[in-house]
């Protein structure tokens, strides 16, 4: 079992909804990541949080709009998608925001569908 | 410029035999860490192996070997006695010190194990 864990696993939505993503690890990480990964593509950054602070947003279209409540949890709440939004989203943790150079572990993704 | 090259799409291999999957990369900075992951279809990024820019050892862990040769800036994963369960795509990442909370992977290369 991968200690970073996403929900829901999978997620069909409308254009007009609004959904939301959860990512929660229990490692005392002190950073968290949402990637995202279009098919047969490796994952691009979207957002890192470090200490709970937003400190990288890759421009990323204000339909996606991340929260991280405390330092185990991380949200990316989801609204008026349009249909090449679809992808998997990756959430990762790591342990050191800004230094060294550790790896970082990933959860199993949600694969969300826009219709 | 791309910062990872993985110049194999796709390889093939029989089972039990021994595979390279070829990654080169790209880099100013003295300190850094390479990283393979191995994604199969279920979606999840899967931790193989590790090695920093300052070990004089290629990193090792079980049927992983990882092949680093530093003036050639490349990062070779080797998997020795393949399984069918090897099968999944594999990104080899990098993450650059001064770049600290920046993980860039390459595009991929898709394993197949034949029985």
């Amino acid at each position: 079992d991968t200690e970073v864990t996403q929900t829901p696993k999978h997620l069909v939505m409308g254009m007009t909804n609004k959904k939301s993503l959860k990512c929660e690890q229990h490692m005392g990480h002190r950073a968290m990541y949402w990637y995202k990964q279009k098919a047969k593509k490796p994952p691009e950054l979207m957002f890192v949080y470090s200490y709970e602070k937003l400190s990288i947003n890759e421009s990323v279209p204000s339909r996606f709009s991340p929260e991280c409540p405390n330092s185990s949890l991380l949200n990316l709440h989801l609204h008026a998608l349009q249909p090449e939004d679809s992808a998997l989203y990756l959430c990762a943790s790591s342990q050191d925001p800004g230094t060294g150079v550790g790896g970082y572990t990933f959860g199993s993704g949600t694969r969300l569908t826009v219709v | 410029a791309q910062k990872i090259t993985q110049t194999q799409p796709g390889m093939f291999v029989q089972e039990k035999e021994a595979v390279t999957l070829d990654c080169t990369y790209d880099t100013s900075d003295q300190s850094y860490g390479l990283f393979w992951y191995k994604q199969p279809s279920s979606g999840e990024m899967i931790f193989l192996i590790y090695q920093g820019s300052y070990d004089e050892q290629n990193a090792t862990e079980g049927r992983y070997s990882l092949n680093f040769q530093k003036a050639r800036k490349s990062a070779n994963l080797v998997i020795s006695a393949s399984q069918l369960g090897d099968s999944a795509m594999y990104f080899c990442a990098m993450r650059e010190r001064d770049y600290g909370q920046n993980f860039v992977f390459g595009p991929g290369t898709r394993l197949s194990v034949l029985p």
